[in-house]
């Protein structure tokens, strides 16, 4: 009964490769969020979807590509990976947009070699 | 734009020792603070936000408007304190529940 989950929760893949990280809720939570916490552990918002719909896009490379099916799920795509995308991905979800308590994922660690 | 700064990056004390981690912000508006904690092998999760102003396993964290502080505080730390710590900052308009988290302190508390 997991509430937030992504696979894979580990990721080793070569710079040039495409990736993607699932993530879905079952929470029943209209927003959902993709952070990435770099190697000196700063966490910071990548994007937010509330209801399908993209609210926050931070100042993130086009290579990256958020996908939501439906509110339950947020998906991240990685097109043409480099070095410096290296980092662990945390999903998280809130109850809606305005609702400041969010519910992390377990994250994914992603190595790009 | 918003930034949350949290000066120490490794925080030790024994337990018993009364602990403050600090967290400054910087936000033109009227900010809503809050404290994330990571335990060992468990979720970032939320521990307090300061609109409710209440003590979560013995912690409390006042804003300070004045000095743009939300330091968390504990009278007492026990070992089971240990863990990450994040200060985050929500912010209204077209950010809209937007998180922007502090780079974080890892407190170690000591036998």
């Amino acid at each position: 009964d997991t509430a937030v989950s992504q696979t894979p929760k580990y990721l080793v893949t070569q710079m040039g490769n495409d990736k993607s990280i699932k993530c879905e809720q079952n929470l029943g939570h209209d927003t959902m969020y993709w952070y990435k916490q770099d190697s000196k552990k700063f966490l910071k918002i990548m994007f937010s979807y509330n209801n399908k719909e993209l609210i926050i896009n931070e100042t993130v490379p086009n290579r990256f590509s958020p996908k939501s099916p439906d509110k339950a799920h947020l998906n991240l795509h990685i097109n043409s990976l480099e070095l410096g995308d290296s980092a662990v991905y945390f999903c998280a979800s809130s109850q809606w947009q305005g609702s400041y308590e969010q519910y992390f994922g377990p994250g994914t660690r992603l190595t790009v070699t | 734009a918003q930034r949350v700064t949290q000066p120490e990056k490794l925080l030790s004390v024994f337990k018993g020792a009364p602990v403050e981690l600090k967290c400054n912000y910087s936000y033109s508006g009227s900010p809503e603070l809050f404290w994330y904690v990571q335990y060992s092998r468990q979720r970032l999760q939320l521990l307090l936000r300061h609109i409710s102003r209440e003590s979560i396993k013995g912690f409390t964290a006042d804003l300070n408007k004045g000095e743009t502080s939300f330091h968390l505080k504990k009278p007492f730390a026990q070992e089971e304190d240990s863990a990450m710590y994040y200060c985050a900052l929500s912010s209204g308009g077209t950010s809209y529940g937007k998180l922007t988290f502090g780079q974080g302190t890892i407190l170690t508390v000591h036998p």
